[in-house]
């Protein structure tokens, strides 16, 4: 069936990276855009960028611009978020998502990975 | 604070119609199409309704969405257990060129 299986979760320090991956199967993971979405404690889902797969273009969120890098290894059918220079509002569950569409040029996020714990502690 | 304003929580007993409202503006709601996702802890979120108001194959229908101006609601009737958890609504914002949630509304089921 069509799944997104993510890394395990990370622990790091302010200031440093974290590089998240997001193995597809059951679909050819060019075919559709993966989007990268967190939850932090106490807030909502946060969108965070696209790449599309086939091409390797990437759109980010204003928020996140020059700390994140989203990347694609089409040989394993896997896609990475990389966050740079993390602080401890970094703090969030991190997921992938599949871009699906409809006829009418509407689409949605399914499915979904089953997201990555990432805590900044010092 | 997210761009789209949902209420914190939601509750009702088993067999009852529950509603979730979603508020946005002319920039989002107002000229797109909404989405509603159903999280429960250490899973991902599932899409329960796209598009308004079209439910995926699986899930049930006592699931409905609308949509007015620039509002969205989700309905859930003949609540059960099975459906407690977050939900979000989501859809994309010409203002800010990318896809805004909600804050999420945690369904109870007494």
């Amino acid at each position: 069936q069509v799944q997104l299986v993510q890394s395990g979760a990370e622990v790091k320090k302010p200031g440093a990276s974290v590089k998240v991956s997001c193995q597809a199967s059951g679909y050819s993971l060019t075919g559709y855009y993966l989007h990268w979405v967190r939850l932090a404690p106490g807030q909502g889902l946060e969108w965070m960028g696209w790449i599309n797969p086939h091409s390797g273009d990437t759109k980010y969120a204003r928020k996140f611009q020059g700390r994140v890098i989203m990347t694609r290894d089409t040989s394993s059918s896997t896609g990475y978020m990389e966050l740079r220079r993390l602080r401890f509002d970094d703090t969030a569950v991190y997921f992938c998502a599949r871009e699906d569409k409809g006829m009418a040029g509407t689409y949605w996020f399914d499915p979904w990975g089953q997201g990555t714990l990432v805590t900044v502690s010092s | 604070q997210s761009v789209l304003t949902q209420p914190p929580s939601a509750s009702g007993t088993p067999g009852q119609r529950v509603t979730i409202s979603c508020s946005g503006s002319s920039s989002n709601i107002g000229s797109q199409t909404v989405n509603w996702y159903h999280h429960l802890p250490g899973a991902g979120p599932k899409v329960v309704i796209h598009s308004n108001n079209l439910r995926p194959s699986g899930v049930p229908d006592r699931f409905s969405g609308s949509k007015s101006g620039t509002s969205a609601s989700l309905a859930i009737s003949g609540l059960q257990s099975e459906d407690e958890g977050d939900y979000y609504c989501a859809t994309w914002d010409d203002s800010l060129n990318g896809p805004v949630f909600g804050g999420g509304t945690r369904l109870t089921v007494l």
